[in-house]
């Protein structure tokens, strides 16, 4: 059964650091992974999918790269914003099968001006 | 572009009252749906999912039941509520198919439920 981590599970910083979010997962086999943001009270909002394939993917300042043989993803967001303040999920879905996304519990950020 | 609705945004209800929660997409056509329950300090739980119309997969066995009468619309339903039932319910959909980009998966606003 597919495991998904998401370390640490709250995070506290000043404005204009370059940040680094983990993933990390059990099961290898995995077809992609999608990173979410979500704020308080509102719904999950897509940042970034990376295929099995791939080993990053950029938009703006988010970078997600993915090391499929160690189990690991992670999400780099430069020069942060208190604008970036919510909760970063990550989602991963396995070979084969319906498409049902394992969700880690997310890492709650919270950007100081 | 597709546009994903919910609806209530909010809704307080007895315990043992029926309970119907609705969602629609727009813009596309035989999307993947799917109902998830976010509970207060725990995480992101699958409820049902669908690939077609009539056509519901349960995950997890609770007093909770999905149907999906037309294409782009899947609702969810309780005949009677209990305390437990209570969190933050978010639908969501993505096109059937591939994995990598254009096919993420794509949330709703979400209802929250307060089951009294």
């Amino acid at each position: 059964k597919q495991e998904v981590t998401q370390i640490p599970a709250a995070l506290s910083v000043p404005e204009g650091e370059n940040l680094v979010l983990n993933c990390s997962f059990t099961d290898s086999a995995i077809y992609n992974l999608q990173w979410f943001r979500q704020d308080p009270g509102k719904g999950l909002t897509s940042l970034l999918l990376i295929q099995s394939s791939q080993r990053e993917q950029t938009s703006g300042r988010l970078n997600a790269s993915l090391d499929k043989s160690s189990g690991r993803s992670t999400l780099y967001i430069a020069a942060s914003q208190p604008g970036d303040s919510a909760t970063y999920l990550c989602a991963v879905r396995r070979t084969g099968g319906s498409y049902i996304p394992t969700f880690g519990r997310g890492t709650s950020l919270i950007v100081h001006p | 572009s597709q546009t994903i609705h919910q609806w209530p945004a909010t809704l307080v209800q007895p315990v043992g009252s029926p309970l119907s929660l609705e969602c629609t997409v727009e813009g596309t056509s035989n999307p993947n749906l799917y109902w998830y329950r976010q509970a207060a300090g725990r995480g992101l739980q699958l409820l049902f999912y669908s690939v077609g119309i009539g056509q519901i997969s349960s995950e997890v066995p609770q007093n909770l039941s999905a149907s999906r009468p037309q294409d782009r619309q899947f609702i969810l339903s309780s005949k009677k509520l209990l305390l437990s039932d209570s969190g933050f319910y978010l639908c969501a959909w993505r096109r059937p198919g591939g994995g990598g980009p254009g096919y993420e998966q794509y949330f709703g606003p979400g209802t929250r439920l307060t089951v009294t």
